[in-house]
């Protein structure tokens, strides 16, 4: 059964601290994503990852890094957490064909 | 790049038709998806269609599309409380693979 997971369901940060949010898949995709769902917006691509250590940037990438050391796992870092950044945030992969598979979000609240 | 907008509510009796709908500008996208999203989960996907067809059925659900007037649509059949959710359509440009967008998100509240 395909399964994307995301290391936490709810985080709460103080302005300014470096975030971290994983990402894991047990696929073997080659794809990753990172959207922002934000409510009268839908979701919104940050960055997208189509191999090891290779990335490219999506429609909203400010404020945002990635990292994709190993093909299993996508990392989102925000370097100095604002509270523009107060989200919920999703994570996908892809094989080479149509479907993503979400994860199941991260709300995170910078405070 | 793809403007997509979706009404935000729609409400609808248990037993009856739902018609979720959702307008785009951009009209050279290969795949449009539309994507399930239930309360505290990630999105599910439903269904897609191709931009060469006009109509996909899958068991309960209808997919239209009419590239005229760039129009997609959604119809659940015999909408039971399970598909309360909110419904994503989606597109991916042909020229920008992996790279979506996504309507604001229809809320669809089935009451009994």
């Amino acid at each position: 059964d395909v399964k994307v997971t995301q290391s936490s369901r709810y985080l709460v940060k103080r302005t300014g601290e470096k975030v971290f949010l994983e990402c894991v898949q047990d696929m073997d995709h080659e794809n990753m994503f990172w959207y922002r769902q934000d409510p009268g917006l839908g979701l919104r691509l940050i960055y997208f990852s189509y191999d090891v250590k290779m990335k490219e940037k999506g429609d909203i990438p400010e404020g945002y890094s990635v990292s994709r050391e190993k093909k299993e796992r996508f990392s989102l870092i925000l370097e100095s957490a604002s509270t523009n950044q107060t989200s919920m945030y999703l994570c996908a992969s892809r094989p080479s064909s149509y479907e993503q598979y979400f994860g199941p979000g991260t709300r995170l609240t910078v405070t | 790049g793809e403007d997509v907008e979706q009404s935000l509510f729609l409400s609808v009796r248990e037993g009856d038709s739902s018609v979720i709908n959702c307008t785009y500008t951009d009209s050279s996208s290969t795949y449009l998806y539309w994507y399930k999203q239930e309360p505290g989960a990630g999105l599910q996907l439903l269904t897609y269609i191709f931009s060469n067809m006009d109509m996909k059925q899958d068991q309960r659900l209808t997919v239209l599309l009419n590239k005229k007037d760039k129009h997609l649509s959604l119809r659940i059949a015999d909408t039971q409380t399970g598909d309360s959710a909110i419904y994503f359509c989606a597109f991916e440009l042909t020229d920008s693979w992996g790279k979506f967008q996504f309507g604001a998100g229809t809320q669809v509240v089935v009451t009994p």
